[in-house]
């Protein structure tokens, strides 16, 4: 049961966009459109901030947006800020019906 | 408020066995699926197992099957992990979430930590 796989790190500055990615197999990403972002500060919960590839939970801002093609996911951050420096993970649904996280994406605005 | 509370966590030695629990409150905990996420220190998050609604359905990630147990007791709104033939390697903050296809919300976790 491998995890999903996602860059260490991405970076940017301040007002800029950046992209996380989050590739699986057809097993998983690529099956279902069951794909969930979570951000996660030093320290603190998880948080859900993505659902069903692109869907955005009431409060949480429209600067975060998902999409998916093929097997791989991607978490888009618009207006990088300061506030959304933390790991992000991405997760899928499993045709086994289990459930996979991916390894986690440092984001740092610079 | 939606909340859920762990606890059962501490120190164990390899080898041995404990019980987590997790209180649900501020939603009707037996219409939903429930999980266990787990995140060793430094690392990052892994799906543990899930139970669905009525204890029918279970999943498990292999690294825990046949050692973990997933349950849960609706009229007392509890979720609960029990764990046994504990391993360095099961050491971890172990969390609760809510869902089925998401995991929304999470309770505050409780540390297991396996080591002699």
């Amino acid at each position: 049961q491998s995890a999903l796989t996602q860059p260490a790190s991405v970076s940017g500055s301040p007002g800029q966009s950046i992209t996380v990615s989050c590739t699986g197999t057809s097993s998983d990403i690529g099956g279902y459109n069951y794909v969930s972002w979570y951000q996660q500060h030093p320290g603190k919960v998880p948080k859900l901030i993505i659902y069903d590839v692109n869907d955005r939970p009431s409060g949480v801002s429209n600067r975060f947006s998902g999409s998916k093609s093929g097997n791989t996911a991607s978490l888009t951050i618009s207006g990088l800020q300061a506030e959304d420096e933390a790991d992000y993970y991405c997760s899928s649904y499993r045709s086994s019906g289990t459930r996979v996280f991916g390894g986690g994406t440092k984001v740092t605005v610079l | 408020e939606v909340h859920l509370v762990e606890s059962g966590g501490g120190l164990v030695q390899p080898g041995g066995s404990l019980r987590l629990s997790c209180a649900a409150s501020g939603f009707t905990f037996s219409t939903y699926w429930v999980n266990w996420v787990r995140q060793a220190p430094g690392k990052g998050l892994e799906w543990v197992a899930n139970i669905n609604q009525d204890g029918s359905e279970k999943s498990y990630v292999d690294s825990v099957k046949g050692r973990f147990t997933i349950s849960r007791d609706n009229p007392k709104n509890s979720l609960y992990l029990q764990m046994n033939s504990l391993r360095a390697e099961d050491t971890a903050v172990y969390y609760c979430a809510r869902g089925w296809k998401i995991f929304d919300p999470w309770g505050q976790g409780t540390l297991v930590t396996v080591s002699s």
